[in-house]
């Protein structure tokens, strides 16, 4: 079943404009990682963000973790085509990682 | 490093026919996972294991389906007999350690069942 859910479904935004992207989960994590993926292909880590950090960075990504609110949001800054994909969350509990229904980002040129 | 390599690609065959998929992890990883991609249900786990032996198989939809690691460098699902709903991508992962957090994925197995 699925832990996370991402928000929006859908996004189009701008080359080098920034896309944000939400996920909510249920229960008690021991990390929380995010994926991305290209049409037809399998899932990139892309970050992880473990329970006690709130705030992880690496290139252009930036991701953030409210376990308070059981939510974390990715940061794609300055955003280009070759970032249009599929991003899932997953958050991770007893070794077991539970993907969101994924956002899916077109950067336009 | 080849990464996960996944076989077949691509599979079309008929409700009622053997399916059986094949994962072969990246060399030194203990951890190897299976999943299952729809527009439906999104990726769902179905089974994982640890040193070649079945962990956690509850996600497993039915008992047509079945997997197994003979060994360390090779494991397979199989779907029998299959039916249109098996439909899907089925994506084979492995990881270093059980406990070790980064997932890598294969390219996948495009699956249809007519």
């Amino acid at each position: 079943s699925q832990q996370g859910e991402e928000d929006p479904q859908a996004l189009s935004i701008q080359e080098g404009e920034n896309a944000t992207m939400n996920c909510s989960y249920k229960t008690s994590i021991n990390n929380l990682q995010w994926y991305r993926q290209n049409s037809g292909r399998g899932l990139v880590h892309l970050i992880l963000i473990r329970s006690n950090e709130r705030e992880k960075h690496s290139g252009r990504l930036r991701v953030t973790l409210d376990t308070s609110k059981k939510s974390s949001s990715l940061l794609i800054t300055a955003s280009r085509a070759a970032d249009t994909a599929s991003y899932f969350c997953a958050t991770d509990n007893d070794y077991k990682l539970s993907f969101g229904a994924g956002t899916t980002v077109t950067v336009r040129a | 490093d080849a990464g996960v390599i996944q076989s077949p690609r691509h599979e079309v065959t008929e409700m009622g026919q053997e399916v059986t998929l094949r994962c072969k992890p990246i060399s030194g990883h203990n951890s190897l996972f299976w999943y299952r991609q729809t527009m439906m249900r999104g990726l769902e786990l179905l089974i994982y294991f640890n040193n070649n032996v079945p962990i956690d198989d509850s996600g497993m939809p039915e008992d047509r389906f079945s997997a197994k690691m003979p060994n360390a460098s090779f494991s397979t699902l199989k779907i029998q007999p299959s039916e249109p709903r098996d439909s899907a991508v089925y994506f084979c992962a492995s990881r270093r350690e059980l406990n070790q957090e980064t997932q890598y994925f294969g390219p996948g197995t495009r699956l249809l069942v007519l």
